[in-house]
């Protein structure tokens, strides 16, 4: 069972407000990444590290940043909510591969944002 | 250009009856790895079965089975024996880039049905 958790899972904040999108595994993966999922869609990779210190903007641009300070932590900040923001955060992990790891994510359970 | 491509937006199925959700991909690296996820309605993702490029036999985990066609690019996944809760969204993904660089790439996915 994977252990990567997600806070708030749910969460509906008003136009303008600043939110942080919390993020923590504890199987010690070097590699994390956030995904944006609108209902229904396809997962669009947004942001992801490869270590400490280490942040990358992923294929879809995104207004929101991404810090990655400590090894288990990757959290994901919107400095003004929009309602264009409004979907689904994934966040996930995944070992390096050696040692015949395949590079799974392994996925927390989400955090649905509503932006009114 | 797509690098996964699902062109099953949905699929019905009947309980027990078999099913296979296609995918095609699109890479010029020799070393990649191919995915399932299976994503409910609930919204976590959950990891159903991998193949890695140099694999000399098709995936196979429980009722999940893997038709990898690596001359054609495919990597369609069979489900045998269709079950009720099988009812979710699919998607078929790529890992590609160097090593330890490397990131998944989502398909626009497939919306199973399975009925009684």
């Amino acid at each position: 069972e994977a252990d990567i958790y997600q806070t708030p899972r749910y969460l509906v904040i008003g136009t303008g407000k600043k939110i942080t999108l919390e993020c923590s595994q504890t199987m010690g993966h070097d590699k994390m990444y956030w995904y944006q999922q609108d209902p229904g869609m396809e997962l669009h990779l947004i942001h992801y590290s490869y270590g400490v210190n280490s942040t990358e903007k992923g294929d879809l641009s995104s207004e929101s940043t991404v810090s990655r300070i400590r090894t288990e932590h990757f959290p994901l900040t919107l400095e003004s909510a929009r309602p264009s923001h409004t979907s689904q955060y994934l966040c996930a992990s995944s070992e390096n591969l050696f040692g015949g790891n395949t590079g799974e994510l392994f996925f927390g359970e989400g955090s649905r944002l509503t932006v009114l | 250009a797509q690098k996964i491509t699902q062109t099953q937006p949905g699929m019905f199925v009947q309980e027990k009856e078999a099913v296979t959700l296609d995918c095609t991909y699109d890479t010029s690296d020799p070393s990649y790895g191919l995915f399932w996820y299976k994503q409910p309605s609930s919204g976590e993702m959950i990891f159903l079965i991998y193949q890695g490029s140099y694999d000399q036999q098709n995936a196979t985990e429980g009722r999940y089975s893997l038709n990898f066609q690596k001359a054609r690019k495919s990597a369609n996944l069979v489900i045998s024996a269709s079950q009720l809760g099988d009812s979710a969204m699919y998607f078929c993904a790529m890992r590609e880039g160097a090593y330890n660089t490397d990131k998944l790439i989502f398909g626009t996915g497939t919306r199973l049905q399975v009925f009684p």
